[in-house]
């Protein structure tokens, strides 16, 4: 099956700086890849996603490109704010199946 | 709006007890989804279901059976909960790629702890 894996499980920033989190899969035949943020006692909720027929998308401050010969993808967060403080979770999808990362906690200090 | 709501948001259960968690949306959504959330594992998939009484074994389905007798319904069901199962369980659903982009929505999360 699909192995996914996220780096890094922790990350800090400064405000206004970017953050970038980067995921790697195994299965060739995932073709959707999409990211959550999780707030603390929230559920998640998809920010961003991208499918494997395009190499970048942009959501204002967020964006994330696919490199799908290398099998990774990454998420961009560009002038970070504190409230962008959450974990976020990447995943792929292969058929019916989502196979999550393990996860990013973010913070940005002000 | 999808709504994906669970029966409870905590639960705290003894060892050997059978455990029933209810998940609902309200999307006519195809899929459904059962997690469970720990700390430095992410989320696994504990079961799916792509239609009314059908089922499908995620990565850890050990300890865990499930039901969909209706669309709108998938009940996650611990036979006899153990210390180890103490976790968030997070349920999902998501309509068929057709329909949309093909993401998952989620409920909010029932924080299991079994004694």
């Amino acid at each position: 099956g699909e192995n996914v894996e996220q780096h890094p499980s922790t990350l800090s920033v400064q405000e206004g700086d970017s953050a970038v989190i980067k995921c790697t899969y195994s299965d060739s035949a995932s073709n959707y890849f999409p990211w959550y943020k999780q707030e603390l006692g929230k559920r998640p909720q998809l920010i961003i996603d991208i499918r494997s027929n395009v190499g970048e998308k942009k959501d204002q401050r967020i964006a994330v490109t696919l490199n799908k010969t290398a099998k990774h993808f990454s998420l961009h967060i560009t002038e970070t704010q504190p409230e962008d403080s959450a974990v976020y979770f990447c995943a792929a999808r292969g058929g019916n199946q989502f196979y999550f990362g393990t996860g990013t906690s973010l913070t940005v200090i002000p | 709006d999808v709504k994906v709501t669970q029966s409870s948001r905590y639960l705290v259960k003894r060892t050997g007890e059978k455990v029933f968690l209810e998940c609902v949306q309200d999307m006519d959504h195809e899929n459904m989804f059962w997690y469970r959330q720990d700390p430095g594992l992410g989320l696994r998939l504990i079961y799916f279901s792509y239609d009314v009484k059908m089922k499908e074994k995620g990565d850890i389905p050990e300890g865990y059976s499930v039901s969909r007798e209706k669309k709108e319904r998938f009940s996650l069901i611990l036979e006899s909960a153990s210390t180890n199962q103490t976790s968030m369980y997070l349920c999902a659903s998501r309509g068929p790629p057709g329909q949309g982009i093909g993401e998952q929505y989620f409920g909010p999360g029932t924080r299991l702890t079994v004694t």
